[in-house]
């Protein structure tokens, strides 16, 4: 199993245009997340998902969309690039949720600038 | 609203030396509990969890943590340090079965030889 994977590795976006971060776990994994992380801050919840079909907003919404269309994929597009969105994104899964006794694996993060 | 104090940034430690990093939340009832490890470049390692019954919990690489309800803690714990746990430390509580972590701001570990 590869687990979470999630490409690129680093961007660097220029003000205004757009991008999307991509999520892939081979773990058939229900759920998944998607997380930034700031410089010297805990990580912060963007969106989720319960399963294909299914996304909800989490505690840093704004600026951001998901789609959840098959259990593996579940990519994170920005539309207008802001400086503010500087940040680490990583993307988790986990078979259930955090009720359970199961856990939740991250991936190895995306390093974004925005210029 | 729910929140999670860690209130060390950085702490530095002799390689053999004890170890307790802390962590408090701010939340009514009992929220789930956990504490992470992010090495550098890494994503993050569950390191144990707190769901309920014993307080004492154990977790991988010879951690432990404890749960203290009078006072609102979960502290991490680890009786003897190696230089590879050099790493960031993150404490997360669910709250009511939301599937959503929130994380404290992370202690970072700086290990001496």
């Amino acid at each position: 199993n590869a687990g979470v994977t999630q490409t690129p590795k680093f961007r660097i976006l220029k003000i205004g245009q757009s991008m999307t971060l991509q999520c892939t776990q081979d773990m058939n994994h229900n759920y998944m997340y998607w997380y930034r992380q700031d410089p010297g801050m805990g990580l912060k919840l963007i969106y989720y998902s319960v399963g294909a079909g299914i996304t909800d907003k989490g505690e840093v919404p704004n600026g951001y969309n998901v789609s959840r269309s098959t259990t593996e994929d579940f990519p994170l597009r920005l539309e207008l690039a802001a400086p503010s969105q500087t940040s680490v994104y990583f993307c988790a899964s986990s078979y259930g949720g955090l009720s359970s006794t199961d856990t939740q694996y991250f991936g190895p993060g995306t390093r974004l600038t925005v210029l | 609203a729910q929140s999670v104090t860690q209130p060390d940034i950085h702490i530095t430690v002799s390689e053999g030396a004890s170890l307790e990093l802390r962590c408090n939340y701010s939340y009514g009832a009992t929220p789930y509990l956990f504490w992470y490890v992010q090495s550098p470049g890494q994503g993050l390692q569950l390191l144990l969890k707190y769901f309920s019954g014993d307080t004492l919990v154990q977790g991988i690489k010879g951690f432990e943590a404890e749960f203290k309800r009078s006072q609102s803690s979960f502290n991490l714990r680890k009786p003897s340090v190696h230089w590879s746990d050099a790493a960031e430390y993150f404490c997360a509580v669910e709250v009511d079965s939301s599937y959503k972590l929130i994380f404290g701001s992370g202690t970072r570990l700086l290990v001496r030889p």
